[in-house]
């Protein structure tokens, strides 16, 4: 199985909502991201999980809650977010010491 | 140092023709260069990757050329196919650093 899935496809949410999007692997990968992609941009790093634990947090506002309950999940929590958070959050996930990473299909995100 | 530039930015090719794209960067330290190919709502998929110890890549109909000395790598599609039409970036990463550098993206329109 070398799928990365991602749930909710499509989330609407207010700027004073709680939500979390889901992230699932099972192809036994230690490291798991978190991107976030605007519009005709690449992706842009928000967090790396190795082993389970946070590894890289790329200055990231407090807005946005990473979690990883076990080695195939990963979780990002929302709160309070902003209209200019609105974008497509791609999770992927790779083996520890080798960069090849596998993205997931994305959550559309809209924040009103 | 960090960067990897891409272009072009878009490229209309027609059905057949060879599209290149290319991309540059500076820090000698990278040693995995992985190009991503990604349709719209979709996450991107990785199409194929090279390291510096060799010139040339070829998985299908993609073909990846590297020239370290010029540090410069670039993306040749063979047979070009409507299909093919997506935007497409390159990256740059250090073994294990667990960070990808993207480069800007191109997108690829391949007319029939």
């Amino acid at each position: 199985d070398t799928e990365v899935t991602q749930t909710p496809k499509h989330l609407v949410m207010g700027m004073t909502n709680k939500k979390s999007l889901k992230c699932e692997q099972h192809m036994g990968h230690r490291a798991m991201y978190w991107y976030k992609q605007k519009a005709k941009k690449p992706p842009e790093l928000m967090f790396v999980y190795s082993y389970e634990k946070l590894s890289i947090n790329e200055s990231v506002p407090s807005r946005f809650s990473p979690e990883c309950p076990n080695s195939s999940l990963l979780n990002l929590h929302l709160h309070a977010l902003q209209p200019e958070d609105s974008a497509l959050y791609l999770c992927a996930s790779s083996a520890r010491f080798y960069n090849e990473q596998f993205f997931g299909p994305g959550t559309r995100l809209t924040v009103l | 140092q960090q960067q990897v530039k891409q272009s072009p930015q878009s490229l209309i090719v027609q059905k057949g023709g060879i599209p290149i794209i290319n991309c540059a960067y500076e820090n000698t330290a990278f040693d995995y260069f992985p190009w991503y190919q990604q349709f719209p709502g979709k996450g991107p998929a990785l199409l194929i990757a090279i390291r510096p110890d060799v010139s040339e890549k070829k998985e299908g109909r993609f073909t990846i050329s590297f020239n370290k000395s010029a540090k410069q790598f670039s993306l040749h599609i063979m047979d070009s196919q409507p299909g093919d039409s997506a935007t497409y970036f390159c990256a740059a990463s250090i073994e294990g650093a667990q960070k990808l550098v993207f480069g800007q993206g191109t997108r690829l329109t391949i007319n029939p």
